[in-house]
């Protein structure tokens, strides 16, 4: 069974502050994408990472892929109130892609 | 911007009958794609549809359901018989590729809630 785990699964900060989020897996995809659900919304794509090492940036996210692509991480700077929500990493695997359980993340002003 | 679009945006049944949940893909799109999600739980992938044929399935996708494309826009996930487990919210998603990026785009979904 092909498993991605996110961690941590909650996390509450201050306004401002920095974070990181994680996504591992034991398994290779050919690519791993990091979606942004909203409650009894469809996940929203934010960004896709293909190569080993990969790093890419949007606006003050930065996502990048491990140089083995079993892993990835997301890290916010100075986050904001509006960056509150459920981060999904997914990893591409032929047609299918498998799904995080998710980093349910609150920014508090 | 294109989007994925899904009708109902909320489907009530009865146990044991039939409910056909509706897509319409980006239209430049050739992959399709049904995923679920029960309340509280990670997305879980169903069915993969390629030139009229399913390409890859889980588990998950046994005898009781079924995917169509009836025409040139819609993509059809019906589910025969429903029991009480089927409630869910039900994604369809389009992709223009499945090497390289992959990049699957997500409609808003349908909530199936199953009496």
């Amino acid at each position: 069974t092909q498993l991605l785990e996110q961690s941590p699964q909650f996390l509450s900060i201050q306004e401002g502050e920095n974070l990181t989020v994680y996504c591992n897996s034991s398994s290779v995809f050919s690519s791993l994408q990091w979606y942004r659900q909203e409650p009894g919304e469809g996940p929203v794509l934010l960004v896709t990472v293909v190569t080993g090492g990969e790093v890419k940036k949007l606006k003050r996210l930065t996502f990048q892929f491990g140089d083995a692509r079993k892993d990835s991480s997301l890290h916010i700077t100075a986050a904001q109130p509006g960056d509150t929500g459920l981060y999904l990493c997914a990893g591409a695997k032929n047609d299918k892609i498998i799904f995080g359980k998710g980093t349910r993340l609150h920014i508090l002003p | 911007e294109p989007e994925v679009t899904q009708t109902p945006s909320h489907q009530v049944t009865q146990m044991g009958q039939e409910v056909i949940l509706r897509c319409v893909p980006i239209s430049n799109h050739l992959y399709f794609y049904w995923y679920r999600q029960i309340l509280g739980q990670k997305v879980e992938f169903l069915v993969s549809f390629y030139n009229n044929e399913i390409s890859e399935k889980s588990e998950i996708f046994d005898d009781q359901f079924s995917v169509e494309r009836p025409d040139g826009s819609n993509f059809t996930l019906k589910i025969r018989s429903t029991k009480l487990e089927d409630s869910a919210m039900y994604f369809c998603a389009s992709s223009v590729e499945t090497s390289g990026y992959n990049e699957q785009f997500f409609g808003p979904g349908t909530r199936l809630t199953v009496l």
